[in-house]
């Protein structure tokens, strides 16, 4: 099955620095990438995704980044904030018989010091 | 308007008793997904049903029963309750069937067994 490793388990940025995480997965049949934000009591939201036919996807202060070769994608947040202080999760998607399967990384605690 | 809740939010129980979990979404959406986050923040897959049918069942003691009522309804039982049950418990919903759809979230659930 898909295995997916994401690193660092902990980030801490100064405010207005940038922050980067990594992640890798293990099968090439994964051809969808979410990240997640959760916030501490909070439930998982998606804040940026990207497709196997794209390699890099921006949104304001947000970014991913893909590569399909080396099977690894990154999540690049520049000019931190404190409210960007939050749980990280990638995660790598599959259609697997008819159906999505998605298997997440094990988060990355991001905190953004003021 | 509510897209995927969850009750109760808080369940505090005793070492063998029988307790269930509700989830409602009202999205629309062919799929819906159980979640296990413990201490750690690992989030992950305990159950997937398509259409009430049960179409991921990742190793999970059989203590744990899902039941899909219909597709806008997933529910979780837990028997004999563990110790080590306690975690929040995430149920989520997509789309489900291309592979690339964003999971929505529901609040969570916090599960605590004395």
């Amino acid at each position: 099955g898909e295995n997916v490793e994401q690193h660092p388990s902990t980030l801490s940025v100064q405010e207005g620095d940038s922050a980067v995480i990594k992640c890798t997965y293990s099968d090439s049949a994964s051809n969808y990438f979410p990240w997640y934000k959760q916030e501490l009591g909070k439930r998982p939201q998606l804040i940026i995704d990207i497709r196997s036919n794209v390699g890099e996807k921006k949104d304001q202060r947000i970014a991913v980044t893909l590569n399909k070769t080396a099977k690894h994608f990154s999540l690049h947040i520049t000019e931190t904030q404190p409210e960007d202080s939050a749980v990280y999760f990638c995660a790598a998607s599959m259609n697997s018989g008819g159906y999505q399967k998605v298997t997440f990384g094990t988060g990355t605690k991001l905190q953004v010091i003021p | 308007d509510t897209a995927v809740s969850q009750t109760p939010k808080y369940l505090v129980t005793q070492m063998g008793n029988d307790k269930s979990i509700k989830c409602e979404q009202n999205l629309g959406h062919d799929t819906m997904y159980w979640y296990k986050q413990d201490s750690k923040k690992f989030l992950k897959i305990m159950f997937s049903y398509n259409n009430k049918e049960l179409i991921i069942n990742e190793t999970v003691p059989n203590r744990f029963s899902p039941k899909s009522p219909d597709k806008a309804h997933l529910n979780l039982h837990i028997n004999s309750l563990e110790l080590g049950d306690s975690a929040v418990y995430f149920c989520a919903s997509s789309q489900g069937s291309s592979g690339v759809d964003e999971q929505y979230f529901g609040p969570g659930t916090r599960l605590t067994v004395t």
